[in-house]
This record gives C-alpha cells, sequence and structure tokens, in this order.
C-alpha cells in the first residue's frame, strides 16, 4: 500500500515568486491536512481538507492557499514568497479525520 | 490558543536503558498522538489513543492517555540505537469543536549511546 507522496521533495525559489506543492494521500483517505515545520516554531497547521472543502486553517496569512481534488489529491500554494517561508511542509492523510495522521517525506523549500 | 508542553526537550542515554517522555496541555483532547521522526522524514505514528486513561503499547514502546485528558506519556524500554530520533506528541479534536487539527509539542530529541 503506497504511502502519503509529497513532490517534489525539495524546492528553491527566489523571493517573490510563487510555489505550488503537491500530495497524494494514501488510497481511500479523504482527510488531508498540510503543516509548516520550522526548528523555531516547530509543526504548525495550515488547513486540512475533507472531501474536497477546506474544513480548518490555521493561522497563516492569505498568501497559503490550497485545494483538494476529486480523487482527494491536494495541492498548496504560497504566493510572493518570502525568506520565512522556508521550511519543511508536510502533507498527512487519514481515513475520515478521528485517526492518527500519516504524513508524507515532505517538501523542503528554500526562498532566497 | 492551545499549547502542549512537551519534556524534556532532549535525552542522551546508554544503549539498554529505559526512556520516558511526556506531554501536558492547558485544555483537553479526545485524541492523543505519538510520532518519531527521521531527519529529513516525515513524522512517523507510533501509538494513537483514543480514550481516557487507556495503555497502549507497540512493542518496546508503552504510552497512555491521561485520566484528566490533558496529558500523555510515552515509554520506551531497553532502548537500541535506532530508537534516535524526534519524538513528538500531538492532541487532536478538542471536544465541542469541529477542528481536526493536530496540535504539535516541541519535541523530545532522543539520542542513544551505543
Amino acid at each position: 500500500k503506497a504511502g502519503v507522496t509529497q513532490t517534489p521533495r525539495y524546492l528553491i525559489k527566489t523571493r517573490g515568486q510563487q510555489v505550488t506543492l503537491s500530495c497524494s494521500p494514501i488510497s481511500g483517505h479523504r482527510s488531508v491536512s498540510w503543516y509548516q515545520q520550522t526548528p523555531g516554531q516547530g509543526l504548525q497547521f495550515l488547513f486540512e481538507y475533507f472531501s474536497e472543502t477546506q474544513r480548518n486553517k490555521g493561522n497563516f496569512p492569505g498568501r497559503f492557499s490550497g485545494r483538494q481534488f476529486s480523487n482527494s489529491r491536494s495541492e498548496m500554494n504560497v504566493s510572493t514568497l518570502e525568506l520565512g517561508d522556508s521550511a519543511l511542509y508536510l502533507c498527512a492523510s487519514s481515513p475520515d479525520r478521528n485517526y492518527g495522521y500519516t504524513f508524507g517525506s515532505g517538501t523542503r523549500l528554500t526562498v532566497v | 490558543g492551545q499549547q502542549l508542553n512537551q519534556s524534556p526537550q532532549s535525552m542522551f542515554i546508554q544503549e539498554g536503558e529505559d526512556v520516558s517522555m511526556n506531554c501536558t496541555s492547558s485544555s483537553i483532547f479526545n485524541t492523543w498522538l505519538w510520532y518519531k521522526q527521521d531527519p529529513g522524514e516525515g513524522p512517523v505514528l507510533l501509538i494513537a489513543l483514543y480514550k481516557a486513561g487507556e495503555l497502549t503499547s507497540n512493542g518496546r514502546l508503552t504510552a497512555q492517555f491521561g485520566i484528566t485528558r490533558k496529558d500523555s506519556f510515552l515509554n520506551i524500554s531497553a532502548s537500541i540505537p535506532s530508537d534516535v530520533g524526534i519524538y513528538f506528541c500531538a492532541g487532536q479534536r478538542p471536544p465541542g469543536g469541529s477542528n481536526y487539527k493536530l496540535t504539535f509539542g516541541k519535541g523530545t530529541l532522543l539520542t542513544v549511546n551505543p
């Protein structure tokens, strides 16, 4: 059974650019969440999607957005990148939100 | 907002020793989770706890969901070098709300000396 797949694994972008990260959840999982991990702030919740609807959103600026497709795959987008957006972005999926989430290996974003 | 206090921040132990770490919260949760993260990888779920007072084991790992729902601990027995990593606690689904996000502790860095 394939795990949560995130692409790309590594990304280097310039300030002001935008970026789109992709997440393919475990087959059959309908809930997908995104987290940002930095040394200073730890793991911070970005947003959660369930059946193509954003159900919860963390305390991040509007530059951070996401969506979920009918096959449960999800993308997150960050516009007008800032240096502080450099982080490991993790996607996690769960069958129905009530169980522990399975994480992908993450996308390491570096903004220069 | 909700915060989880995880302790200790780091531990340096000898192979074969037992390890204990815990998390406390100012709010109650309906689910407690323990994850381990290796460098360059995402967190891997070790144990999930869904009921207050629940004690669950996974091999050499044992975790408990505190009776007050505001705390949880993780024990690792007879540590081995591959136990090295960062261990995170996470609380989920505070009662009365629809927020299913995971609130994470800051992590415990475990180093095992062979």
